[in-house]
């Protein structure tokens, strides 16, 4: 089975700088790849997807995310956060199987 | 958003006593899960479920059980709560197995 490591369970940011979560999966033939954004209190809402394709993948919320396979990974990025990026990033990875999800990386935009 | 509601949304009750969460969707998506999040964890999937009367055991499925009587229905009970069953339980569902799943608020677990 897939397993999902996100290299940092905190990130702490200032405002408008450029932020990158890490991912990595165990490697596998065909993945598909998914970035999950958690508010307090709320479910997981899709920031973006890597089906098929191109390799860089643009997401909602100004994040972009790019598919390596040989090094199996999946970072998300973003140029400039602003405090309101504050929230829990899941990634998520699916082959054949059950979706996996990694442990979670907290992000806070501070001011 | 995707049509999705768990009740209840905050639950508190005693170790041994039995627990049923309902997930409702309104998008008529073949596959619907049952996931619960802990510190440190992650989503972990306990059952899901591929049409109606069709279900299977996922990661963390001791202890739970589940039933879909209706394609826009998926129950998820606990027949004897244990305090290692305190957790946020999410529900979810997509329409293919591989691609995204939509999420439900989620349903706050405290056993005592």
């Amino acid at each position: 089975a897939q397993s999902v490591t996100q290299l940092d369970s905190q990130v702490p940011v200032f405002e408008e700088a450029p932020v990158e979560l890490r991912c990595n999966y165990s490697s596998s033939v065909s993945v598909y790849l998914f970035w999950y954004v958690q508010y307090p209190n709320q479910g997981l809402q899709l920031l973006l997807k890597y089906l098929s394709g191109s390799t860089l993948v643009k997401g909602i919320n100004g994040f972009e995310a790019e598919f390596n396979k040989s090094q199996t990974s999946f970072h998300l990025r973003k140029p400039s956060v602003h405090i309101s990026d504050t929230a829990e990033y899941f990634c998520a990875v699916s082959d054949d199987g059950d979706m996996r999800f990694g442990a979670g990386t907290r992000l806070t935009v501070k001011p | 958003d995707a049509g999705i509601t768990q009740s209840p949304r905050h639950k508190v009750t005693e170790t041994g006593t039995p627990v049923t969460l309902r997930c409702h969707q309104t998008e008529n998506h073949r596959y619907m899960y049952w996931y619960r999040q802990d510190p440190g964890h992650g989503l972990r999937l306990i059952h899901y479920s591929y049409g109606v009367k069709d279900t299977d055991k996922g990661e963390v499925s001791d202890g739970y059980s589940v039933s879909r009587s209706k394609t826009e229905d998926f129950l998820l009970t606990l027949e004897s709560a244990t305090s290692s069953q305190t957790s946020v339980y999410f529900c979810a569902i997509s329409e293919y197995r591989v691609y995204e799943q939509f999420f439900g608020p989620g349903t706050r677990l405290t056993v005592l």
